[in-house]
């Protein structure tokens, strides 16, 4: 695709419910980024894969969140038991290369999840 | 983590001219980039600078200086739609596994 595309755009659940997200990043970027925002807040650093190395889980929150990616291909954010405080925007970010401008990360639309 | 500290908000007045700093400590640098975050929309790049100097690219230009740990994002002729919020992120090479960290985002509100 010409961009990244993330599904759902929104998504409404309840507290305890497990969601996964999906992101499809543009082809042949072998960085992957997810992010999560609240209202009004900064990004946050979840998870980083690139190429077929171990992903960087280092901001994952809880043990909660996963997250996997298929090659270079799409990838997947799994919240088990959703909890209120899990309501944000779930941002994913892809970058062709590692070094460089090339390095620059091209966003989705990101996922509105909202944990009733 | 890495250190990245930008202000949380300005205000600036149409035409007028705003400069946006960011300070950073990490080790590894390589590189720095400025996006613009639209409210509801997802962040867009702006600029990327891993040399000293300015990079100037329209109304827009970015500083970096890396013995100091300090960037900023200059905004000329301030239009409306500049109002956002402007990130600056750095590129840390520490490890084999590099990544972008973000600071929190400087919101600017442009005035008439």
């Amino acid at each position: 695709g010409a961009g990244v595309s993330q599904s759902p755009s929104n998504k409404v659940t309840e507290k305890g419910k497990d969601v996964e997200l999906r992101c499809d990043p543009i082809s042949g970027h072998t960085a992957l980024y997810w992010y999560r925002q609240r209202l009004g807040q900064g990004l946050e650093f979840l998870i980083y894969f690139q190429g077929n190395s171990a992903p960087d889980k280092s901001g994952l929150p809880s043990d909660r969140f996963s997250a996997e990616r298929t090659g270079e291909s799409v990838s997947t954010l799994t919240i088990q038991r959703t909890q209120q405080e899990d309501s944000a925007v779930y941002l994913c970010a892809s970058s062709l290369e590692v070094g460089g401008e090339g390095e620059k990360l091209f966003f989705g639309s990101g996922t509105q999840l909202s944990v009733l | 983590g890495q250190n990245i500290d930008q202000p949380t908000e300005m205000t600036a007045t149409e035409g007028a001219i705003v400069q946006i700093n960011c300070t950073y400590q990490t080790s590894g640098f390589n590189g720095l980039f400025w996006y613009q975050q639209h409210a509801g929309e997802a962040p867009t790049f702006l600029s990327y600078n891993v040399l000293d100097g300015l990079e100037e690219k329209g109304r827009f230009s970015s500083f970096l200086s890396r013995s100091k740990g300090y960037s900023y994002l200059l905004l000329k002729e301030l239009q409306m739609k500049d109002s956002a919020s402007y990130l600056c992120a750095v590129c840390h090479r520490g490890s084999t596994l590099g990544r972008l960290y973000f600071g929190r985002g400087t919101q600017l509100t442009v005035w008439p």
